[in-house]
Order: C-alpha cells, then structure tokens, then sequence
C-alpha cells in the first residue's frame, strides 16, 4: 500500500515568510507524528497526533511553529514568520495505534530552506 | 531531558565482516527500542525494534538490549556495501515520540 507522503518535498522561502507542510499518512494510521532533522543530527520530536487533537506538543520550538489535524488524517505543520535557523528536512511519520511499542514510519520529509 | 548517545563515526568494516553499532539511553524507564537506517538524502528506514532484554535476529541482523546497562546495539553480519548508511537509534514512542541519536556512518569496504 502507499506509505507516508508529505508535499513540498522542497520549500525555499524568505525569512519572515509563512510556510505550511503537508503530511499524508498511511491510511488508517491513528497516530501522526512531526519530526525535525538538521544536518548531522538525529530526527527530533515536534508533536504527536493521536486522532484530531494534539496529543504531546511539547516539541514544538516556541509559538511560531504550529500543527493541525482537521480531520483524523491529513496533518499540517505551519512555521510563521520563518527564521533562518528554521532550515532542516521535516519528516513526518505515522504508526498503527499509539502504544509504544508501535513502529513509526517515516515519510520522504519536506526540505525547507529558508535564505 | 531524555538522551540517546552514538558513536558519529565513520566505522568502516570490510564487506562479509560483522559491523557492530552501538547507543547508550539515558532514561531508565524506556521501554521501547528502534534501529532505523538513513541513505544520504532519504528518510529512516525501521531495521529493528526490541523489546525485551537479550538477542532479537531477523536474517543478518541482530539488535541487542542489555536494560541494566542502559545499552542497545546492532550487528550487521556479511556486511554488504549496501548497508552504507547512517544508522539511527531511537528510544521511546507513543505519546512522547522517538528520541533519536545522531547516528552512526557506516562504510562498507568492498
């Protein structure tokens, strides 16, 4: 079946712009997971999505960056007036259910390059 | 504040040799653990999860958990030079989300 899919794949923007990313996850995944990942470094958690309403925001790296879920599928990711330090590939991932032992699997990530 | 630790690398290992990763977790109460390789350029790819103390093989890979030490590990045996990558370990899941390493560069030596 399709995996995750997330659109841009690329995004070049302004500092100072607003940026929306989108995140499709594996049909009928309930948990929707946002991930950062900068150059050299490991994914790092932004938020989880369990059904509609965020769940564990406590990634999130202050009040520019924000996360919807309408409707239990789609997610968006949304970074307000971008700063150059925003730049990093944004990975999405979804699992099954929400229990830990769930695997999380990734989508292509989104490469967002702010100049 | 949760912590995984991994050797960077590089670690090179000529190819048909066992390739031996490590990581280190700091949060004693962790109760789930992921191996997930990264290609340059592409997204993790899950290799192995585990669960309970001891050995978990799946064809040449076995993943290894040792609770007491706080300590995981993956060995890669007949290493292919399709197994260069970075690989990622990763701690945790559900609501608190993974908590990865930086992962290890791999380099297989034909």
């Amino acid at each position: 079946g399709a995996g995750v899919s997330q659109t841009p794949s690329n995004k070049v923007t302004e500092k100072g712009k607003y940026v929306e990313l989108r995140c499709d996850p594996i049909s009928g995944h309930t948990a929707l997971y946002w991930y950062r990942q900068s150059l050299g470094q490991g994914p790092e958690f932004l938020i989880y999505f369990q059904g509609t309403g965020a769940a564990d925001d406590s990634g999130l790296p202050n009040d520019r960056f924000f996360a919807v879920r309408p409707e239990g599928s789609v997610s968006t990711l949304k970074i307000q007036r971008t700063e150059r330090g925003d730049s990093a590939v944004y990975l999405c991932a979804s699992s099954l259910g929400t229990g830990r032992i769930e695997t999380q699997y990734f989508g292509p990530g989104t490469r967002l390059l702010v100049l | 504040q949760k912590e995984v630790e991994q050797n960077s690398g590089p670690l090179s290992v000529p190819e048909g040799a066992i390739a031996s990763l490590n990581c280190t977790y700091s949060d004693r109460g962790s109760q789930s653990f992921f191996w997930y390789r990264q290609y340059s350029g592409k997204s993790p790819e899950l290799i192995m999860f585990i669960y309970s103390n001891g050995d978990k093989e799946d064809g040449r890979f076995t993943a290894q958990l040792n609770k007491a030490s706080q300590y995981v590990s993956l060995l890669i045996r007949d290493s292919q030079p399709s197994d260069s990558a970075t690989y990622l370990c990763a701690v945790g899941g559900g609501a608190d989300g993974l908590t990865f390493g930086k992962g290890t560069h791999l380099i297989i030596q034909p």
